[in-house]
């Protein structure tokens, strides 16, 4: 499989600040693309596709380069309850399984 | 909306011994299910799918082997767990849209 890469972090930012993630895929005939959060000892939840486009869903935004094959996350206005591990996601093959980067820890603190 | 249930939650086992990881489906239309397993410090690694009864296919060689008995049944099992073999696994199902994976809870194993 081909690979997915994000820098683990830890990304420690105080509420309130904007924290960018970004992701990195290699298999130029990627399909579908996603951010997922997880939490600590818990299953990895959606947070968001990515779409050619971008798109944005209240403090969250994803855009997506084909061109360079990256994809980015950006939260604005942090909150405590953003910590968490998120994962970068790449579909290779439609109705097929997904590849997941290692995830990027973010620790927002007081 | 679909719903996944895993269990056990948590199991401590010794090398050597077997292993039965189950999964059942509820609220989805599709029949692909899937299993992956998060390890220390690794990505979540698919390890089988399944597009319907009796059908496996396998992602990596491994120590483990995988069933479909029934529609909404997916079983994870070894005969003899390896150190190697601690993690955390994870059932998982297509969203309605084919592309996105909803998840079940998970099952964390560690192997002694």
């Amino acid at each position: 499989r081909k690979e997915v890469e994000q820098d683990p972090g830890p990304f420690n930012v105080p509420e309130g600040a904007t924290v960018a993630f970004n992701c990195t895929y290699s298999n130029s005939a990627s399909q579908s693309f996603f951010w997922y959060r997880q939490d600590c000892r818990k299953e990895p939840k959606l947070l968001m596709s990515v779409y050619s486009s971008g798109n944005e869903d209240g403090r969250f935004t994803a855009q997506l380069n084909r061109a360079s094959q990256y994809i980015s996350l950006l939260i604005r206005d942090s909150k405590l309850s953003d910590s968490a591990t998120y994962l970068c996601v790449v579909n290779e093959d439609s109705g097929y399984a997904l590849n997941f980067g290692k995830g990027t820890s973010l620790l927002v603190t007081p | 909306s679909q719903t996944i249930h895993q269990w056990p939650a948590t199991l401590v086992q010794p090398v050597g011994s077997p292993l039965s990881l189950e999964c059942t489906v509820e609220g989805t239309s599709n029949p692909n299910l899937y299993w992956y397993r998060q390890a220390a410090g690794r990505g979540l690694q698919l390890l089988f799918y399944s597009v319907g009864i009796g059908q496996i296919s396998s992602e990596v060689p491994q120590n483990l082997s995988a069933s479909r008995p029934q529609d909404r049944q997916f079983i994870l099992s070894s005969k003899k767990l390896l150190l190697s073999d601690s993690g955390f696994y994870l059932c998982a199902c297509p969203l309605e849209n084919y592309n996105e994976q909803f998840f079940g809870p998970g099952t964390r194993l560690t192997v002694l």
